[in-house]
């Protein structure tokens, strides 16, 4: 058990839907990352967030957006859905407060988003 | 700009043999961490090894080790004794700043 904790595990949409996707890390750890994987693909970064402030963005369309809240716990929200928003989609935390040393980031199972 | 780069898609082991899968990288910094994941069917993404960069000794964790080069900038995972459950989608990644970047992974089959 990784410790970070996503909510939910499967999701079935139709286009045009809105979703939310929610994340809680491992406890302690201040930053959030949020990925887009397509089946057989990599792993596509979509956006960062440190103690509550978006710290790095990367591949994200401007239908989904995300914020991290003062617990720290994370949401994904995407819009307009298109089928090929179909994917499994990793949160990952790492970075624990007050720690100085550098750590792996640690991975939720992931919410399977299908779209209809 | 930091880049991660595995040019292997696809590789093939017989069981209980050796493979080693590459990694190279692209980073000004000096201070960083590399780490090797492990992404089963299961799709869930498992740690398999850590390197510090300053640390010149090379990581190991039982049958996986990895060979790190830094003024290379290579960072290959060696798997000893390859088993069935080795199977699995494998990504290399590169930290700094607590920002993550990965490589586009090497799809590893184990034959019995």
């Amino acid at each position: 058990d990784s410790g970070v904790t996503q909510t939910p595990k499967h999701l079935i949409t139709a286009t045009g839907q809105r979703v939310t996707l929610r994340c809680s890390p491992r406890s302690g750890d201040l930053s959030v990352y949020w990925y887009q994987q397509s089946l057989d693909q990599g792993l596509q970064f979509l956006i960062q967030y440190y103690n509550g402030e978006e710290r790095a963005k990367g591949n994200i369309l401007e239908r989904f957006s995300a914020q991290q809240f003062p617990d720290l716990h994370s949401e994904l929200n995407l819009s307009s859905l298109e089928l090929g928003d179909s994917a499994l989609y990793f949160c990952a935390s790492s970075g624990r407060q007050g720690s100085t040393a550098n750590t792996e980031a640690f991975f939720g199972q992931g919410t399977r988003l299908t779209v209809v | 700009a930091q880049t991660v780069t595995q040019s292997q898609p696809e590789m093939s082991v017989q069981e209980a043999e050796t493979v080693t899968l590459s990694c190279t990288y692209d980073t000004s910094e000096s201070d960083y961490y590399l780490f090797w994941y492990k992404q089963p069917p299961s799709r869930q993404m498992i740690l398999v090894i850590r390197q510090e960069a300053y640390k010149q000794q090379n990581a190991t964790e039982n049958r996986f080790s990895v060979n790190f080069q830094k003024a290379a900038k290579s960072f290959s995972l060696k798997i000893s004794d390859s088993q069935l459950g080795d199977a699995a989608m494998y990504f290399c990644a590169l930290e700094n700043f607590n920002k993550f970047y990965f490589g586009s992974g090497t799809k590893l089959n184990v034959k019995p």
